[in-house]
């Protein structure tokens, strides 16, 4: 089984910053990765698949990198509907999720 | 606008069954694998089954092999997630989710708002 591993565990960050969330792979996946959000009490929500494209509606201040085992999920300029939590999944074979990364208010 | 509507979760008591279901809308039911992944309370996303476009390909995660079934009805647009011998550590908020291509291992796409699965005496 592929195991997903996410850096930081969380995230204490203003208004305005540049976040970055990273994942990595126990093994290659290529760049089968998406990143979803999820908010309290709410589905998650897809943001960005194949490691860095944007899915359709999501502001372009999200963007994704990475291939092979280690991915980067970057926010440029946080805004207050971002603080939310935020996953990475591999689909090279089935689906794992990472453990989650919350971005809340410093 | 794509709609997927879980329904079925409930109390129901270690050893017992229940039926989820999946309503889609929107888009092309039949053309998309479907997922179902669950939340247990206070934790991360778990995959738990997935079945290809047709119906003729179901996988299943190792922690629910054996117990659970995923079937779809592409007429009538709905999935479904049978339940059996459920126990406490299966208690989770459970979500159907599209997937973007007619194979299981696609990326997701739309999810539903989740089901309520509580599995306690």
């Amino acid at each position: 089984d592929i195991q997903m591993t996410q850096s930081p565990s969380t995230l204490s960050t203003s208004v305005g910053d540049r976040v970055t969330i990273t994942c990595r792979a126990s093994q290659r996946v290529s760049t089968w990765l998406a990143w979803y959000q999820q908010k309290p009490g709410k589905a998650p929500k897809l943001l960005i698949y194949k490691t860095s494209t944007l899915e359709s509606g999501v502001p372009s201040r999200f963007s994704g990198s990475g291939s092979g085992t280690e991915f980067t999920l970057t926010i440029s300029s946080l805004q207050p509907d971002d603080f939310a939590t935020y996953y990475c999944q591999q689909y090279n074979s089935y689906w794992t999720f990472g453990q989650g990364t919350k971005v809340e208010i410093k | 606008e794509v709609l997927l509507l879980e329904s079925g979760g409930g109390l129901v008591q270690p050893g017992g069954s229940l039926r989820l279901s999946c309503a889609a809308s929107g888009f092309t039911f039949s053309r998309y694998a479907m997922t179902w992944v669950r939340q247990a309370p206070g934790k991360g996303l778990e995959w738990v089954s997935a079945i290809s476009s047709s119906g003729t390909g179901t996988y299943y995660a190792d922690s629910v092999k054996g117990r659970f079934t995923i079937s779809r009805d592409n007429s009538k647009n709905t999935l479904f997630l049978q339940m059996n011998s459920l126990r406490a550590e299966d208690t989770a908020v459970y979500y159907c989710a599209n997937n973007k291509e007619a194979f299981y291992d696609s990326s997701g796409d739309h999810w539903g708002q989740g089901t309520l699965v509580t599995v306690s005496s």
